[in-house]
């Protein structure tokens, strides 16, 4: 089955204590994405990768990181977590080179930061 | 840049009534339009897409038509079910500035009342 999968679904963590959330898909995507979705602001894209070793900013970069070594995998990284990343975060991939391609999401990770 | 304007909700509405969600965006080049939808607890899954103008996307009773003269793309149903109570986001991808990425509008919350 096609899919994007994401882990862990639900985290509750400490402030500044690093913490990866991992993302996966099946399909031989060339990009992949990752959003924050917070009530009020919509869908907001955090980084995104069009192929292995490219990685850009998106609209809200700052205090994530991400890397893709592989192309199935496109783990986003919060080394020193803050409670202003509260938030449902989904990442999402799709074949690059056509813009009318949709992009499949992952089911979200939901970060509570204390 | 690139931008996606949609109704504010929360939109409630009795079963079986017609609904309209507007959309508007704006955008260099010609962007392809897309509509989301996010059941209660779930991730986004693609609802219709069009990808140039006077297309008509449709899926599950839902149609939406891409028109560049007024840069909307407007969703409407006949008679909307409960089934369909969930968050709804229009988004717009152009390969004009922003390589493909998804711009969000932020979201409009259907209820459907028995």
């Amino acid at each position: 089955e096609a899919q994007v999968t994401q882990n862990p679904r639900y985290l509750i963590t400490v402030t500044g204590k690093k913490l990866t959330v991992t993302c996966s898909q099946n399909m031989n995507h060339e990009y992949m994405s990752w959003y924050r979705q917070d009530p009020g602001l919509g869908l907001r894209q955090i980084y995104y990768s069009m192929n292995v070793e490219v990685t850009d900013k998106g609209d809200v970069p700052e205090g994530y990181k991400v890397s893709r070594k592989e192309k199935r995998n496109f783990p986003l990284i919060l080394e020193s977590p803050s409670p202003n990343q509260t938030s449902l975060y989904f990442c999402a991939s799709r074949q690059y080179r056509d813009r009318g391609y949709e992009q499949y999401f992952g089911p979200g990770t939901r970060l509570t930061v204390t | 840049g690139n931008s996606v304007t949609q109704m504010e909700g929360p939109v409630t509405l009795s079963e079986e009534a017609f609904l309209t969600i507007n959309c508007t965006y704006t955008a260099t080049g010609y962007p392809s339009l897309f509509w989301y939808v996010q059941y209660p607890g779930e991730g986004l899954q693609l609802l219709l897409k069009a990808t140039k103008a006077d297309d008509k996307g449709s899926n599950k009773g839902f149609e939406a038509t891409y028109r560049k003269e007024t840069t909307s793309f407007h969703l409407e149903k006949g008679s909307v079910q409960v089934s369909d109570s969930a968050v709804y986001f229009c988004a717009l991808s152009s390969l004009r500035g922003s390589q493909g990425n998804l711009i969000f509008g932020k979201g409009t919350k259907l209820s459907v009342k028995p």
